[in-house]
Parts: C-alpha cells; structure tokens; sequence
C-alpha cells in the first residue's frame, strides 16, 4: 500500500515571495491533515480536512496560509506571501474516516521542508 | 488546554542498553496516544498506537504503558541498537475534538552508541 506522498522535499525561497506544497493522502484515507514543524519543536496542526470540508484550521494563519482538498483526495497548502517565520517542515498526514475518526492512526509522509532566506 | 511534555529532551546510552522514555499530559480525557519516531530529514513513522482502554501495547522489542489517571505513557525499548537513534514523539488525541486532532510533545532526540 503506497504511503502519504508530498512535492517537493526541499523548498528555498526569499521572504515574500509565495511557495505551494501539494499532499496525496492515502487510498481510501478521508481524513487529511496539515502541521507545520518547527526545528526542535512537536508538530502543530494547521488545517484538517474531511473529504473536502475544512473541520478545524484554527492555527492557521489565515492571513497568508491557505490550502485546498480537491474532490476529497489531493490538497495543496499555500503561503502567500512568507515570512522568515515560516521557515519549517510541513508534514501531511491521513486516517480513515468511521464514526470512530478520533481513534484512528494517523499516517505521516516524508514532509517539504520549508527554508525563508 | 491540553498540555505535552517530554523529559528529558535529549538522552544518550550505550547499545544494549533499555531505553526509558516518558511523556506526561495534563488532561486524562483522550481518546488514544500514539509514539513516534522520526529520523533527521523524514517525516513521523507510527510506533504504537494506545487507546484510551488500553494500558499498554507491544510490538518487538517495543512496549508503551499509558496511566490515564497520572497523564503518563512511557515508552521502552529493550536491547538498543544504534539503528534505535532517532527523536521519539508522542501525540495524544484530546477528547475536546471529536475529529482526531493530535497533540504532541516536543520530543526525545535518542542517541545509541556502539
């Protein structure tokens, strides 16, 4: 069974300039979640989907973060534009969706990481 | 606010030897907690997960107790091996959001030495 794949791995640009990260969740998998990864830091859930309804992107800086789930299965995150402050790993991961959602694993990919110059 | 520790946060032992790694939360209501590991570079690779019935769970030379009523979980690894280094995370579920959301600690960096 083929993992949680992301695009790119590594990403470098200058402050203010945009930057999109695209996730492909797992077969099957209609729970889809962004974290953002601060060096030393846990990871801090930024936006989590269901099928391709927003049901919590409270951490998400709305002003320069935005991200999509077309049609329930890719999502792509955005920043626009960045901050030095942005500089971190970005992970996106996947569970099943049952009645029982908040017991389900959830399964990391590889991560982009993120570095404003 | 649901809290996550993990202490220490850097941990150094030579192979064979049992690791001991602990993690306590501040609120008991959670629907499960899972430990993770992560290499330099890559992303989270789930260990084990634990329900909130459950007091523990094994797999290998893995075994992870959870005490709900103390906000403890603890992880063990028994026999380590060099292979065993990597920054271990744990992440709880918080029963205040019903769609899955996880907390984590910051993480043990794990240092095995031949």
């Amino acid at each position: 069974e083929a993992g949680v794949a992301q695009s790119p791995r590594y990403k470098i640009i200058e402050k203010r300039q945009s930057v999109a990260f695209w996730c492909n969740p797992i077969s099957g998998h209609a729970t889809l979640y962004w974290y953002q990864q601060i060096l030393g830091q846990g990871p801090k859930l930024l936006i989590q989907f269901q099928n391709n309804g927003v049901v919590d992107d409270s951490q998400l800086p709305k002003d320069r973060f935005s991200a999509e789930r077309l049609k329930g299965v890719d999502s792509t995150l955005k920043i626009q534009p960045a901050k030095l402050e942005d500089s971190a790993v970005y992970l996106c991961a996947s569970s099943l969706d049952s009645l029982a959602r908040a017991s389900y694993e959830q399964y990391f990919g590889p991560g982009t990481r993120l570095t404003v110059t | 606010k649901q809290e996550v520790t993990q202490i220490p946060a850097a941990l150094s032992v030579p192979e064979g030897e049992n690791l001991v790694l602990n993690c306590s939360f501040t609120d008991s209501a959670i629907y499960n907690l899972q430990w993770f590991r992560q290499d330099p570079g890559k992303g989270l690779t789930s260990l084990l997960l634990i329900q909130s019935s459950q007091r523990e769970q094994t797999s290998g030379r893995l075994n992870a107790s959870l005490d709900k009523s103390s906000g403890r979980s603890t992880l063990y690894i028994a026999a380590s091996q060099p292979g065993d280094s990597a920054t271990y995370l744990c992440a709880v579920a918080p029963r205040t959001d019903s769609w899955g959301k996880l907390q984590f600690g910051a993480g043990t960096q794990v240092v095995v030495t031949p």
